[in-house]
């Protein structure tokens, strides 16, 4: 059974640019959440998607999108970069009506310079 | 939406003694309270989960009990070793799709 995987691993750019982080789910997984996780903090829920829909959004302005394909890997894309948006992007996927386990991939640092 | 506050912020603990970190969560519709461990660099892990219908859940050196009425829940590690040293986060979810609140993270050290 494969596990989460994420692309890239490190990131960096700077202000104002666009970024775009990739996921793929673990295998029999349908839902993908993605989180963000600050230096020193606990992870922050950003959005989830289920059937190719975001079903369900953390407090997050609209430059952070994301996108679920017909094999439920997903991508999180920013616009307009800033500093504060330098942190861990954690993506975890779980398997809809089994229970609420989510399982979580390695992360992608993204720094913004 | 739920808050979920977790305490200590770090812990150093002998090796073999147990450690405790205690959460509380605002939301009374959270049903779901998992327990993750981070180690450096990597992906939190999913170490054990308890539901709402359920007061306590045991896996071998692990265990955590949830109080409904006082909306608080703990993580019991006993005989730890060195390789439990890591930050440990508590995290509740209000509805059957495990969006998750995280608490702020317990740093543990285990010392030889």
């Amino acid at each position: 059974e494969t596990g989460v995987t994420q692309s890239p691993t490190h990131l960096i750019k700077t202000r104002g640019q666009q970024v775009t982080l990739r996921c793929s789910s673990q295998s029999g997984h349908n839902t993908v959440s993605w989180y963000q996780q600050a230096l020193g903090q606990g992870p922050q829920f950003i959005f989830q998607y289920y059937r190719e829909e975001e079903n369900g959004r953390g407090n997050f302005p609209p430059r952070f999108s994301g996108l679920q394909f017909p094999n439920y890997s997903s991508e999180l894309n920013v616009n307009a970069l800033e500093l504060d948006d330098s942190a861990l992007y954690l993506c975890a996927s779980s398997r809809t009506g089994v229970g609420n386990e989510q399982f979580f991939g390695p992360g992608t640092r993204l720094t913004v310079l | 939406g739920e808050n979920v506050e977790q305490h200590p912020s770090t812990l150093s603990v002998q090796e073999g003694d147990s450690a405790v970190i205690k959460c509380t969560y605002s939301d009374s519709a959270s049903n779901y309270f998992p327990w993750y461990k981070q180690e450096l660099g990597k992906g939190p892990q999913l170490i054990i989960d308890i539901r709402s219908n359920v007061g306590e859940k045991k896996d071998q050196r692990i265990a955590v009990t949830l109080n409904k009425t006082a909306k608080h829940f703990s993580l019991h590690i006993t005989e730890t070793q060195p390789e439990d040293s890591a930050v440990y986060f508590c995290a509740a979810s209000p509805d059957s799709w495990g969006k998750l609140q995280f608490g702020a993270g317990t740093q543990v050290v285990v010392t030889p």
